[in-house]
């Protein structure tokens, strides 16, 4: 598609559930993006892909987070057993990994973990 | 220190004025700098790539000072549209695929 696509677009969960996210990049980008933003604009990222592989994933807790990019499949993003300060919006990007690498966002799915 | 900062708002303008941004980076390799614009918890919608010579898009002029390690967004006669928050995002590793490092975005509010 020419839009990065995300669902659901709102999640809820309780403490302790779990949380799955997920992201189809532009047709043709090679890169896949997830940042996470918790209240007043403080975007975090976690995690990057190069096509099915993991780029960098220096933002990623260690515990609880994890992500996968399958060949024909949307992108996703997992979280085990969420915790409160797990409520945010999540936001996908994808960029093609030309000279500029613009990235492109989704609208994003908004967690809200109770 | 932030790795990316961004002048602290909310810019309060009456419509027609001319407003400016400031956003500092620390990395010096950093070669990728772009201005996005959030509405309200919406996703981020680039505005402008910034490059090293400069560019304007109609109202809007991006500006990049290597040396001082800032970029620079000037929006003029200021709309009750561009109400929003400005992100700037910085590439910091100068690599193809490399993640954004965003400020803390700057609020404009523009009035009647």
């Amino acid at each position: 598609g020419e839009e990065v696509a995300q669902t659901p677009k709102h999640l809820v969960r309780g403490e302790g559930q779990k949380a799955k996210l997920y992201c189809a990049p532009i047709k043709g980008h090679s890169y896949v993006f997830w940042y996470q933003q918790v209240l007043k604009n403080e975007f975090k990222f976690l995690i990057s892909f190069q096509n099915e592989n993991v780029f960098d994933e220096t933002g990623m807790p260690k515990e609880r987070f994890s992500a996968k990019c399958l060949p024909n499949s949307p992108c996703s993003l997992e979280i085990q057993a969420t915790k409160l300060e797990d409520s945010a919006v999540y936001f996908c990007a994808s960029s093609q990994g030309d000279a500029q690498d613009t990235q492109y966002f989704g609208p994003g799915t908004r967690l809200t973990v109770l | 220190r932030k790795e990316v900062e961004q002048d602290p708002g909310p810019f309060n303008v009456p419509e027609g004025a001319t407003v400016a941004f400031n956003c500092t980076y620390s990395n010096s390799a950093s070669q990728s700098f772009f201005w996005y614009r959030q509405d309200c918890r919406k996703e981020p919608k680039l505005l402008m790539s910034v490059y090293s010579s400069g560019n304007e898009d109609g109202r809007f002029t991006a500006q990049l000072n290597r040396a001082s390690q800032y970029i620079s967004l000037l929006i003029r006669d200021s709309k009750l549209s561009d109400s929003a928050t400005y992100l700037c995002a910085v590439n910091p590793s100068g690599n193809q695929g490399g993640k954004l490092i965003f400020g803390q975005g700057t609020e404009l509010s523009v009035k009647p």
